[in-house]
């Protein structure tokens, strides 16, 4: 089955830098990338997303990279801030399966 | 709209209680799913239902566990009997187009602590 390794686990970073959080995924037939943000006490939320036919994509301050054949992905947020702060969950999904989470990386944007 | 709606949003109980966690999805989303989060494990998926049916049971933990949808609005998790192991944020969540297709719309969690 799929299994999805996320780095780093914490990650400080002054307001207005740039933060980046990396998966790595295993099973070469995911297809479909998101990733979510959770704020304390809340559920986890899409922020965005990738598909497999698509490198790189972004949204204003957030950027997803993608990298098929080393199986890795990348999400980059620009201008980082303090509203950034939240735990971050990159996912891989197969087609037609379900996602299957990485551990988290714990953001934290110091004014 | 209204999000996902889940109840309660605490629970505390002694062990060999019996829990019964309940959700109401986002109304026309026809898939429903049930994830676990600690802190150990990270987010799990328990089970997830496509139109009200259950598809995937396979990360229900054991017998104790048990997840039932008798409608398209309505879906509960129980728990019987509890044990302190199963102290988690429960989430429950929907998608208009079932697993891998689009984004998971997450209610706000039901955490349970098991004295």
């Amino acid at each position: 089955g799929e299994n999805v390794e996320q780095h780093p686990s914490t990650l400080s970073v002054q307001e207005g830098d740039s933060a980046v959080i990396k998966c790595t995924y295993s099973d070469s037939a995911s297809n479909y990338f998101p990733w979510y943000k959770q704020e304390l006490g809340k559920g986890p939320q899409l922020i965005i997303d990738i598909r497999s036919n698509v490198g790189e994509k972004k949204d204003q301050r957030i950027a997803v990279t993608l990298n098929k054949t080393a199986k890795h992905f990348s999400l980059h947020i620009t201008e980082t801030q303090p509203e950034d702060s939240a735990v971050y969950f990159c996912a891989a999904s197969p087609y037609g399966q379900n996602f299957v989470f990485g551990p988290g990386t714990r953001l934290s944007v110091l004014p | 709209d209204a999000g996902v709606i889940q109840s309660p949003r605490h629970e505390v109980t002694e062990m060999g209680q019996e829990v019964t966690l309940r959700c109401k999805p986002i109304s026309g989303h026809n898939s429903l799913f049930w994830y676990r989060q600690t802190m150990m494990r990270g987010l799990e998926l328990l089970i997830y239902f496509n139109n009200n049916v259950p598809i995937d049971d396979s990360g229900m933990p054991e017998d104790r566990f048990s997840a039932k949808m008798p409608n398209a609005s309505f879906s509960t998790l129980k728990i019987q009997p509890s044990e302190p192991r199963d102290s988690a944020v429960y989430f429950c969540a929907s998608s208009p187009r079932g697993p891998n297709t689009g984004e998971l719309f997450f209610g706000e969690g039901s955490r349970l602590t098991v004295l």
